[in-house]
């Protein structure tokens, strides 16, 4: 059962557009959010994350925006360049054990 | 710091071989895990710990046995290797004092 549905499953976006990822969850008891960037042979990086209780986070041109009631965050990445091409994947912390639910992840082609 | 290293980085078994992952973190980070990575699967928790001594299963635990001897280090066995076992394996650590981990380079296995 995936408990963080992660859509789309790839997307492309022209060099210098607005980069959208968005990721649904289930269990209300989750309480952080990371975004992490996975580049081909490479494994995993921690790109940006949110606690439930901020609305917005942003470093640099990434940026992730929560909406609790709705139980969905996203993705942002603004400018996007060439560089950013890379599979990204969200998550959500499940307790005290520090397990992370992982989405399916998004492939993301920046032309330029 | 060399961050989390894995060895091998590529190995080929034959199906019923067995072999061992060495997983070694310099962070001396409390929490391992071990995930499985498959195209359109995202990242499978195989097993975990909590600290030296500890393990406990994840997501997808069969056909895998792991120890955590030493702090440091996380080693995942392959007792009877079977061609469903063909994936890249990733070994991550994460702090006691945050939820982010930290992921190895990869172990990309093949078993025929």
């Amino acid at each position: 059962q995936q408990q963080v549905k992660q859509s789309p499953q790839s997307l492309i976006v022209q060099k210098g557009g607005i980069s959208i990822i968005n990721c649904a969850y289930e269990n209300t008891a989750f309480d952080y959010f990371p975004w992490y960037q996975q580049f081909p042979g490479k494994g995993p990086a921690l790109l940006i994350a949110i606690r439930p209780d901020v609305s917005e986070k942003k470093e640099g041109r990434f940026t992730i925006s929560f909406n609790k009631s709705a139980k969905q965050f996203s993705l942002h990445i603004m400018d996007s360049q060439p560089g950013d091409s890379a599979t990204y994947f969200c998550a959500a912390n499940a307790g005290n054990n520090r397990k992370l639910i992982w989405g399916l992840g998004t492939s993301l082609a920046v032309n330029p | 710091n060399a961050g989390v290293t894995q060895t091998p980085k590529f190995r080929v078994l034959k199906t019923g071989q067995s072999m061992t992952l060495l997983c070694a973190q310099d962070m001396n980070h409390e929490y391992m895990y071990w995930y499985r990575q498959d195209p359109g699967m995202g990242l499978r928790l195989i097993h975990y710990s909590v600290g030296e001594g500890t393990t406990a299963k994840g997501e997808v635990p069969d056909g895998y046995n792991v120890s955590r001897l030493k702090k440091q280090n996380f080693l995942l066995g392959l007792e009877s290797a079977a061609p469903s076992q063909t994936s890249v394996y990733f070994c991550a650590s994460s702090p006691g004092f945050s939820y982010e981990q930290y992921f190895g380079p990869g172990t990309r296995l093949t078993v025929t």
